[in-house]
């Protein structure tokens, strides 16, 4: 059971332009959500997160909005550079005693196209 | 800066052999936690620990136990490898607190069962 799905498994971006991933999720009792990015022979690094309580998180070049009715949550690159070219992974966590895990989804390649 | 290291990049074994994967993190951190990569599957937590000595079941434990005897040590051991556990399995760390936590992650160990 995928509770946090990335329905596209890549995406391909011109240089400048604004990449935009997606990630849905299915359990309503998620309450703060967090990008990753993965280089290849990489481990994965924290790239930003956004509270429920919020729906817009920035940072540089990255946003992250969240949409709590349609459970849906994207991550924007305006702009977009080469060095973004990664495997992006969207996470989601539950608060409360006994529940402390994320749970990730199955990740979006982006490359930029220079 | 975090480190978490990982014993071996690429590693080869046989059906049934015993295989023992080594993470140690320098950084004082409480929590740790054993993945597990695979293509169009996204990571999937496999054990975690909040203290040592202590283990929490991810959400694919079978086959698979673990060890923390020191708080920088977190080992994932394999009592009897199969085919379905080639993967690429990936450790990380975070402070405390809360799994939401930003995890610092290792490079991975690619195994291959043959």
């Amino acid at each position: 059971d995928q509770q946090v799905k990335q329905n596209s498994p890549s995406l391909s971006v011109q240089e400048g332009r604004i990449s935009i991933l997606n990630c849905d999720y299915t359990n309503s009792m998620f309450d703060y959500f967090l990008w990753y990015k993965k280089y290849p022979a990489e481990g994965p690094t924290f790239l930003i997160s956004i509270s429920s309580i919020k729906d817009k998180n920035e940072d540089g070049r990255f946003t992250v909005f969240l949409n709590k009715s349609a459970k849906h949550l994207s991550l924007h690159i305006v702009p977009s550079q080469p060095g973004d070219s990664a495997v992006y992974f969207c996470a989601a966590f539950r608060g409360g005693f006994g529940n402390e895990k994320l749970t990730f989804g199955t990740g979006t390649r982006l490359t930029i196209i220079p | 800066d975090v480190k978490v290291t990982q014993s071996s990049r690429y590693l080869v074994k046989r059906t049934g052999e015993k295989v023992f994967l080594e993470c140690v993190q320098d950084m004082d951190h409480e929590n740790m936690f054993w993945y597990r990569q695979d293509p169009g599957l996204g990571l999937r937590l496999i054990y975690f620990s909040y203290d040592v000595k202590m283990k929490e079941k991810g959400d694919i434990p079978e086959g698979y136990s673990v060890s923390r005897e020191k708080k920088e040590r977190f080992s994932l051991i394999l009592e009897s490898a199969s085919t379905n556990q080639t993967s690429m399995y990936l450790c990380a760390s975070s402070l405390g607190g809360s799994a939401a936590d930003t995890q610092y992650f290792g490079p991975g160990t690619r195994l291959t069962v043959l």
